[in-house]
């Protein structure tokens, strides 16, 4: 049971150019969320998914896109990465009746851009 | 102003000191209260969860919720080397709320043996 995993674990990236951030869960959970970690900001929520198919937007969603084709994948997609998306990226998960605490995080994403 | 306002630190304490980390926040209808501990390059994970006012321990661990303060603590006994991370608060107005959870910018801590 490895839990959240997030692939790639570091990433540096120029301006324009494009990638895709994956996360995977292996506990079923129906909810999917991406934060963004920048110091002194907090987690901010970029994007969510309660269920297949489904997405959200969060408190910062622009410049970033997002699907969740499967349940047990998120992918987080930066289409034209711009130095402010520099950035520490987490996943996290939850189960549909369990309280907003028990979410999972995975390990994180580090990314730059230049 | 801030949602969640927490002192970034850094804390530095010695071994076994008692560690009194706190966050102040402006929305009075958060109701459900978390701490997170995040190490140094990892992801944040659940420490204590309080629902409205007052104190839930768990172990050296000891979380306070003051609502008429809009001010929460947690706060670490006897701390150990192995509490050295960075100490996140976050809240949410309710229990399952998918998307409404905020987080503070969190405390480092050092605990020096």
């Amino acid at each position: 049971n490895a839990g959240v995993t997030q692939t790639p674990k570091f990433r540096v990236l120029k301006t324009g150019q494009s990638m895709t951030l994956l996360c995977a869960q292996d506990m079923n959970h129906e909810y999917m969320y991406w934060y963004r970690q920048d110091p002194g900001m907090g987690l901010r929520l970029i994007h969510y998914s309660v269920g297949e198919g489904t997405t959200a937007k969060g408190e910062v969603p622009d410049g970033y896109n997002v699907s969740r084709l499967k349940k047990q994948n998120f992918l987080l997609g930066l289409e034209s990465a711009a130095p402010s998306q520099t950035s520490v990226y987490f996943c996290a998960s939850r189960m549909l009746d369990r309280g907003i605490h028990e979410q999972y995080f995975g390990p994180g994403t580090r990314l730059t851009v230049t | 102003q801030k949602e969640v306002e927490q002192d970034p630190g850094p804390l530095s304490v010695p071994e076994g000191a008692i560690v009194s980390l706190n966050c102040t926040y402006s929305n009075s209808a958060f109701q459900y209260f978390m701490w997170y501990r995040q190490y140094s390059r990892k992801g944040p994970e659940l420490l204590m969860y309080t629902y409205s006012s007052g104190n839930k321990e768990d172990g050296r661990f000891t979380a306070q919720v003051d609502k008429s303060s809009k001010y929460i603590s947690l706060f670490i006994r006897d701390s150990q080397p192995s509490d050295s991370a960075t100490y996140l608060c976050a809240m949410s107005e309710e229990k399952t709320s998918y998307d409404k959870v905020i987080f503070g910018p969190g405390t480092s801590l050092s605990v020096i043996p």
